[in-house]
């Protein structure tokens, strides 16, 4: 079965620096990976995903994901972060048309 | 959220109780799904639908039971036979391709008094 992992519970950065979110995968084949975020009582929004092609992805609101092969990971970066950065932060992948769920992130972006 | 609603917000429930959650999305997606999300962990998924009137179990199935009698509409009931039912509880829709993007619904937050 395809799967994905988070390494890190939290991540805690300063707002203008830069914010790294890692996420590690297993999957057979070509994979398909997804970023969501998740703000307090709130559902899932899509930032990005990664199908085929550069290995740099770009997504909504500044974020961008890169996706390396021989590390099999597909971090989630954001060059400059700020305080509204602040959320729950999810990788997934497809299994079988559903999608399974890294245990998610909390990044916490101090001003 | 997109294209996806949910109601209500947020819900009480007495123990014995059955109760239904509703999701209603007018994105035109053939797949929908229900995930339970809990503290401190991921989001586990309880049932899932390609289509009108199929459904498949996800990992959580037992205590729930859903119907998929039109497109638009896939309502999550959370029976009395769910032990530990308070939680988040999320609903989904996508095209049914696989690297297709999901998109979520609001939520809804039940609490068993």
């Amino acid at each position: 079965a395809q799967s994905v992992a988070q390494p890190e519970d939290q991540v805690n950065v300063a707002e203008g620096n830069p914010l790294t979110v890692k996420c590690t995968y297993s999957v057979s084949g070509n994979p398909y990976l997804f970023w969501y975020v998740q703000y307090p009582n709130r559902g899932l929004q899509f930032l990005l995903k990664y199908i085929t092609g550069d290995n740099l992805v770009k997504g909504s609101y500044g974020f961008e994901a890169e996706f390396n092969k021989s590390q099999t990971s597909f971090h989630l970066k954001k060059p400059s972060a700020l305080v509204s950065d602040s959320a729950l932060y999810f990788c997934a992948v497809p299994n079988d048309y559903k999608l399974s769920f890294g245990a998610g992130t909390t990044v916490t972006v101090r001003a | 959220d997109g294209g996806i609603t949910q109601s209500p917000k947020y819900l009480f429930r007495k123990e014995g109780q059955n109760v239904t959650l509703s999701c209603e999305q007018n994105l035109n997606h053939d797949a929908m799904y229900w995930y339970r999300q809990d503290p401190g962990q991921g989001l586990r998924l309880i049932y899932y639908s390609q289509i009108v009137n199929d459904f498949q179990k996800g990992d959580i199935a037992e205590g729930y039971s859903v119907s998929r009698e039109k497109k638009e509409s896939f309502p999550l009931t959370v029976t009395s036979a769910q032990k530990n039912p308070t939680a988040f509880y999320l609903c989904a829709s996508s095209r049914k391709q696989e690297h297709n993007e999901q998109f979520f619904g609001p939520g809804t937050r039940l609490t068993v008094l």
